[in-house]
């Protein structure tokens, strides 16, 4: 079965690093690039970022730039999300998603609690 | 880049027809025909629902369509069924990245 699957949820504290991965299967995993989005409690859909598994160059938000780091790894079909400093308000579910055009498929999501 | 704008709700009765816009800067939804929208219920993973404007993927109903007149783009669902009570959601994908709508919770009556 062609899929996206997510690692689990996380608990952290303010100020700890995380990776968060995001793993292909049944399918070309460097035809498509992973997209990743950020989903804040009770809102809406936000882009994060875009990582082209064939070359691992990435297409960062604004929004995002500098606060996360994405990255590829294509030898085992799998994309990373990355933080170094935890904040609060990176509490959210966090989606990847395989993308031509648009966002075909999608991994379960992760969930990350950020809380002291 | 600025969201999209969509409103925050719309609402119908069971077998009418709904229109959710989209509406957004001239580089995103005027510019390309990449406009995709999504289906979220809650506590659930998105769902694709059409894309490149007015394409559905295979197995979504073809009660949904879509299609894009100038900078708005717009999804339709016709016969409203009390599935279809859900958040709805636009994207525009361009070489710079992708945007999405702010969202839109489809009531049925």
């Amino acid at each position: 079965e062609v899929q996206l699957v997510q690692s689990g949820v996380e608990v952290k504290k303010p100020g700890e690093s995380l990776t968060i991965s995001c793993k292909g299967s049944a399918y070309t995993f460097t035809s498509y690039s992973i997209t990743w989005v950020r989903q804040m409690p009770g809102k809406g859909l936000e882009w994060m970022g875009t990582v082209n598994p064939r070359d691992s160059s990435i297409n960062y938000s604004p929004s995002f730039q500098g606060h996360v780091t994405i990255s590829v790894d294509k030898s085992i079909s799998t994309a990373y999300l990355q933080w170094s400093s935890l904040k609060a308000a990176d509490t959210a579910m966090y989606y990847c998603a395989r993308q031509n055009t648009a966002l075909i498929l999608w991994g379960q999501g992760t969930l990350l609690t950020v809380s002291s | 880049q600025s969201a999209l704008t969509q409103p925050a709700s719309v609402s119908g009765s069971p077998g009418q027809s709904v229109t959710v816009t989209c509406t957004g800067i001239s580089s995103d939804v005027s510019g390309h025909n990449y406009v995709s929208w999504y289906q979220q219920h809650p506590g659930t993973t998105p769902k694709l629902m059409i894309y490149d404007v007015r394409d559905r993927p295979s197995g979504v109903s073809n009660r949904f369509s879509g299609s894009k007149s100038g900078n708005t783009a717009s999804l339709t669902i016709s016969g409203l069924q009390a599935e279809d009570e859900a958040d709805y959601f636009c994207c525009s994908y361009t070489t710079r990245g992708t945007v999405f709508g702010g969202g839109t919770k489809v009531t049925v009556l």
